[in-house]
């Protein structure tokens, strides 16, 4: 079955922690983005990467950190420089031509 | 840079009756223009787009208008099904690429049976 998937469902991090998100595509796809999503707010771009071993800013990229080693996986890692992490996070990849393909989200709450 | 509005922020309507929900956008270059339906606890899913060279494209009961002049777009969905009920995304972009699109903030739409 091809798709995006992303790990944890839900993750719960201390103050002062930092958390990675796993996003993980079988898709073949070049492009992969991390969308954080507040209620009541549109999808807002964190980071974004078009091809292996480069990624770039997106809108909202203070306190997150990403990599690229590998075309299917493109993890995010919330670091303790982001104050506000309570949020629902949403990864997608896309192709040559093809529409965004959403993951299921990680809901991450700060306890 | 670009900026998507979106009203109505919820709606309600009944089974079988039609529901419209109305983005504008800021930016002239933006050229392409999605709509996607999220369900509770799931992420979103593209249910149709259209391109600036058209005006309107239909999906069966589900069809989006736009207009270039006015700078917005329109997503109308007819003989409205309790599974029709969700939050729905507009977002304008100057491309297909994720990393251009601007999201509005979504509207909640209830069918009530």
């Amino acid at each position: 079955d091809g798709g995006i998937t992303q790990s944890p469902k839900y993750l719960f991090r201390k103050e002062g922690q930092n958390v990675t998100l796993s996003c993980e595509q079988n898709l073949n796809h070049d492009a992969m983005y991390w969308y954080r999503q507040d209620p009541g707010q549109g999808l807002r771009l964190i980071y974004y990467s078009q091809i292996v071993n480069d990624f770039q800013k997106g809108d909202i990229a203070e306190g997150y950190s990403v990599s690229r080693e590998k075309k299917e996986s493109f993890p995010l890692t919330v670091t303790s420089a982001q104050k506000n992490p309570t949020a629902f996070y949403l990864c997608a990849s896309m192709g040559w031509n093809t529409e965004a393909f959403f993951g299921q989200g990680t809901r991450l709450t700060v306890v | 840079g670009e900026n998507v509005e979106q009203h109505p922020s919820t709606l309600s309507v009944q089974e079988g009756d039609s529901a419209v929900i109305k983005c504008t956008y800021s930016d002239s270059a933006s050229n392409y223009f999605p709509w996607y339906k999220q369900e509770l606890g799931k992420g979103p899913q593209l249910i149709i787009d259209i391109r600036s060279n058209v005006g309107e494209k239909k999906d069966q009961r589900i069809a989006v208008t736009l207009n270039k002049t006015a700078k917005h777009f329109s997503l109308h969905i007819t003989e409205t099904q309790p599974e029709d009920s969700a939050v729905y995304f507009c977002a304008a972009s100057i491309s297909r690429y994720g990393q251009n699109f601007v999201f509005g903030p979504g509207t909640r739409l209830s069918v009530l049976p």
